[in-house]
């Protein structure tokens, strides 16, 4: 088992394009999740998905939108992208919900310049 | 203001010794409680879970939670170089919908 992958593992975007980040998981968990970590700011929750078909803000959405396409996959898009959101994404998922053991996939070092 | 709050550190320790990491939460109806460990450059790794008072050992490591003073420990038995990284706890706040909230996490220098 591959646990949960992430693609692409770095990027560098100039202000104001746009892309979306990709997360799979083959552990058949139901939730799944995106944060960012940022130096001094620790992890933060960006969107989550409880189940299959849901989507939920988490505590820094604003710039993100999030698609569940299945019950493997989460995407993360960043349509107009700023330099505020240079960061390192993790993808994670967990079993049943937001009181489960969460499972981290390797990141994705983002560069907005 | 971070919720759940822990000592940046670095905490240096000696190769065979203790070493002792500390963290302290605000929400009182907190219920799940974590610990990661993240090398440098890389993604939280799940070391241990607790969701009761007391402690709960897993080989060099015992989670220790006391839900009345609100906080959670970690304590690393036998420490090697190799546990050298930054470890973060995590608490599932029900005051802020259950979402997990992460501590600024402690680093950790296992000197040899």
């Amino acid at each position: 088992n591959a646990g949960v992958t992430q693609t692409p593992k770095f990027q560098v975007l100039k202000t104001g394009q746009s892309m979306t980040l990709q997360c799979a998981q083959d552990m058949n968990h139901n939730s799944m999740y995106w944060y960012r970590q940022d130096p001094g700011m620790g992890l933060r929750l960006i969107y989550y998905s409880a189940s299959e078909g849901t989507t939920d803000k988490g505590e820094v959405p604003n710039g993100y939108n999030v698609s569940r396409l299945n019950k493997r996959e989460f995407s993360l898009r960043l349509e107009s992208a700023a330099p505020s959101q240079t960061s390192v994404y993790f993808c994670a998922s967990s079993e049943q919900g937001l009181t489960d053991e969460q499972y981290f996939g390797p990141g994705t070092r983002l560069t907005v310049t | 203001q971070k919720e759940v709050e822990q000592n940046s550190g670095p905490l240096s320790v000696p190769e065979g010794a203790i070493a002792s990491l500390n963290c302290t939460y605000s929400d009182r109806g907190s219920q799940s409680f974590f610990w990661y460990r993240q090398y440098s450059g890389k993604s939280p790794e799940l070391i241990m879970s607790i969701y009761s008072n007391g402690d709960k050992e897993d080989g060099r490591f015992t989670a220790q939670l006391n839900k009345a003073s609100q906080y959670v420990s970690l304590l690393i038995r036998d420490s090697q170089p190799s546990d050298s990284a930054t470890y973060l706890c995590a608490v599932n706040e029900d005051n802020a919908g259950n979402m997990l909230t992460f501590g600024g996490g402690t680093r950790l220098m296992v000197k040899p």
